[in-house]
């Protein structure tokens, strides 16, 4: 199963907004609505951000929002902060009952 | 609150052997589905298994098939990843997460939602002579 595939790198100023794309194919991002983003600090655990595709966890804030159009997701964070500077991973159920991640994309806030 | 601790990482050989454990606490780890992800120094997230709230259900990834087992015991509320033919490609931080959601009935076990939530502070296994 190949990693899902995402840009090495995103910036963005304080207040705008980004987007995070996450491609595979119609045997994981395509065929199923399991995709799931998860935000890393360095030296921290992965934090959950979104789940099946659209859906935010109590306590994340609503400027982190995901989609998804035929075999890519993304992710959208608006409203830029400081704070959000960190690695973002997507992962997706494949239609082998296992998952895949994506390679990682380092947001940087200029 | 939900807690996971892993323990058991350490520094092996290559061919060598490792048995990591995940306590849970804080939910009624029973219920839940439970999976092992790892991340190579530097580098990103990898799906290695997940195991059905019964046990009856697990998928690896093509990395570790057959030289990994992933286990459970529901009266301990522990997660198990036997690690065998160890190779220095397997080094790095192993990290057990609760999740996906997932079912079974009578018909077999199926999953539900896509969140791993929470995850534990990972456990480092350094393959290295």
């Amino acid at each position: 199963q190949s990693a899902l595939t995402q840009p090495a790198s995103v910036s963005g100023s304080p207040g705008q907004s980004i987007t995070i794309s996450c491609t595979g194919t119609s045997s994981d991002i395509g065929g199923y609505n399991f995709v799931s983003w998860y935000q890393q600090h360095p030296g921290k655990v992965p934090k959950l951000m979104i789940y099946d595709v659209t859906k935010r966890p109590s306590g994340v804030s609503n400027r982190f929002s995901g989609s998804k159009s035929g075999n890519t997701a993304s992710l959208t964070i608006s409203g830029l902060q400081a704070e959000d500077e960190a690695d973002y991973y997507c992962t997706s159920y494949t239609r082998i009952s296992t998952w895949v991640f994506g390679g990682g994309t380092k947001v940087t806030v200029l | 609150q939900e807690q996971l601790v892993e323990s058991g990482g350490g520094l092996v050989k290559p061919g060598g052997s490792l048995r990591l454990s995940c306590e849970a606490s804080g939910f009624s780890f029973s219920d839940y589905y439970m999976t092992w992800i790892r991340q190579a120094p530097g580098k990103g997230l990898e799906w290695i298994s997940y195991i059905s709230s019964t046990g009856t259900v697990i998928y690896y990834g093509d990395s570790v098939k057959g030289r990994f087992a992933i286990s459970r015991d529901n009266t301990r509320n522990s997660l198990y990843l036997q690690m065998n033919s160890l190779r220095a490609e397997d080094t790095g931080v192993y990290y057990c997460a609760k999740g996906p959601e997932g079912y079974c009935s009578r018909t077999g076990c199926y999953v539900a939602s896509s969140w791993f939530d929470p995850w534990g502070r990972g456990t480092l296994v350094t393959v290295s002579s």
